[in-house]
């Protein structure tokens, strides 16, 4: 298994403003994942994070938004920008626990409130 | 990926088996069924995966019919901590995991 730890695990921000989420993994990991969660919904994946080389990002999502970085094998970081209310989710970061890229690890998550 | 659907919500008695059910008539012969739970406030949880065969491991064990085209994850005594979200995910070899609404189950006493 994986431990994961997400910083901040909750916090509250103003309308325009930028939060950076950090994801903390206790072993190296080639894959990683963020998702967003927004009240009341289910997972929507973000981007995929790979070490070395650009994330790639999902329908609807895009870098200037959420720029992630991966600077290592055992942490990503992810920026919400220009925050509004309709950003107010819960941002979960993933590890994929082997090759298999089915059989994830997920974070506790960061609950993300904008004013 | 095909789509699963789930019904939105079960109960459950404690110490009963929680059978919930998942529907993926789309399935194609390589996709793999996912099973994971959220649980209220925590990210979710790989519970158990499968292709063809079934699969039991320590949280539960997975039946998928002979055609494919549906499968039952069975929580065998289901306890008050199992109350939670699940959710049903095929996914084709090495592609993302997408999650639907999945099923609320609620385990009384």
């Amino acid at each position: 298994s994986a431990v994961i730890s997400q910083k901040p695990s909750r916090d509250i921000c103003q309308r325009g403003t930028s939060l950076t989420i950090q994801c903390q993994v206790d072993s190296q990991v080639t894959m990683m994942f963020w998702y967003r969660q927004q009240p009341g919904q289910s997972l929507t994946l973000i981007a995929t994070a790979n070490q070395g080389s650009e994330a790639t990002y999902e329908s609807g999502f895009v870098i200037d938004k959420f720029p992630i970085s991966r600077p290592n094998l055992t942490f990503s970081t992810l920026t919400v920008s220009n925050m509004s209310p309709e950003d107010s989710s819960i941002y979960l970061c993933s590890v994929a626990r082997g090759p298999n890229t089915g059989e994830l690890f997920f974070g506790e998550g960061s609950r993300l409130t904008v004013l | 990926d095909a789509k699963t659907t789930q019904p939105p919500s079960m109960d459950c008695a404690e110490g009963r088996a929680a059978n919930l059910p998942c529907n993926h008539s789309t399935i194609s012969g390589n996709e793999y069924v996912y099973w994971y739970r959220q649980i209220h406030s925590q990210g979710p949880q790989y519970i158990i995966h499968g292709l063809k065969n079934n699969e039991t491991n320590e949280m539960a064990s997975l039946i998928i019919t002979e055609d494919r085209k549906s499968s039952t994850l069975i929580l065998p005594h289901a306890t008050l901590r199992d109350t939670a979200v699940y959710y049903c995910i095929v996914r084709l070899g090495y592609s993302t995991l997408t999650f639907g609404k999945g099923t609320m189950l609620l385990v009384s006493p």
